[in-house]
């Protein structure tokens, strides 16, 4: 199995609401991220996950919260979102080994609409 | 941090012919050099990567060759094919237990039929 498989695949969200991206991998993978992607640009990093802890906050908004509740596992929990945050968002995950440069594989993503 | 910079930002080529993508980066430590190709409405996926410890690495019509020196990269597509129109992204990394990869821009790649 080498999917990254993340739900909702759609989201459209009003600013009060608040709502979970979910992210899930079985390769035994112990790196997990989160990216944003909007039209026509590379994806930015958001966080990264390093067996289990939060290991970088690439200065996100706190209306953006991760969680790592298991290896296999990567939520993103938004509330009070801003129009502006409309965008893909891509979860990926690597093998994590600290001797070797291992790929990430990413998901499909979520489109996230906030209206 | 890193910074690595992507040209062309849109590249045209006959059906057949050769593409070349160049990449910069900033960070001497940076070690891992993957490329992702993205088509419209899609996960990036990884067609080709390379570490700091080999100058050069092939895979059917896709090669990328490093120069650490002068902290260049680069992606060559021969015999292009209208399926190989996507955006590719370059990324430079250095990987210890995760990555903290920064992507290129991006390079739009049209191959005319």
């Amino acid at each position: 199995d080498t999917e990254v498989t993340q739900t909702p695949k759609h989201l459209v969200m009003g600013m009060t609401n608040k709502k979970s991206l979910k992210c899930e991998q079985h390769m035994g993978h112990r790196a997990m991220y989160w990216y944003k992607q909007k039209a026509k640009k590379p994806p930015e990093l958001m966080f990264v996950y390093s067996y289990e802890k939060l290991s970088i906050n690439e200065s996100v908004p706190s209306r953006f919260s991760p969680e790592c509740p298991n290896s296999s596992l990567l939520n993103l929990h938004l509330h009070a979102l801003q129009p502006e945050d409309s965008a893909l968002y891509l979860c990926a995950s690597s093998r994590g080994s600290f001797h070797m440069n291992t790929e990430a594989f990413f998901g499909q993503g979520t489109r996230l609409t906030v209206v | 941090g890193e910074n690595v910079e992507q040209h062309p930002s849109t590249l045209s080529v006959q059906e057949g012919d050769s593409a070349v993508i160049k990449c910069t980066y900033s960070d001497s430590a940076s070690n891992y050099f993957p490329w992702y190709k993205q088509e419209l409405g899609k996960r990036p996926q990884l067609i080709i990567d390379i570490r700091s410890n080999v100058g050069e690495k092939k895979d059917q019509r896709i090669a990328v060759t490093l120069n650490k020196t002068a902290k260049h990269f680069s992606l060559h597509i021969t015999e292009t094919q209208p399926e190989d129109s996507a955006v590719y992204f370059c990324a430079a990394t250095f990987s210890g237990g995760y990555q903290k990869v920064t992507f290129g821009i991006g390079t739009k790649l049209q191959v005319i039929p």
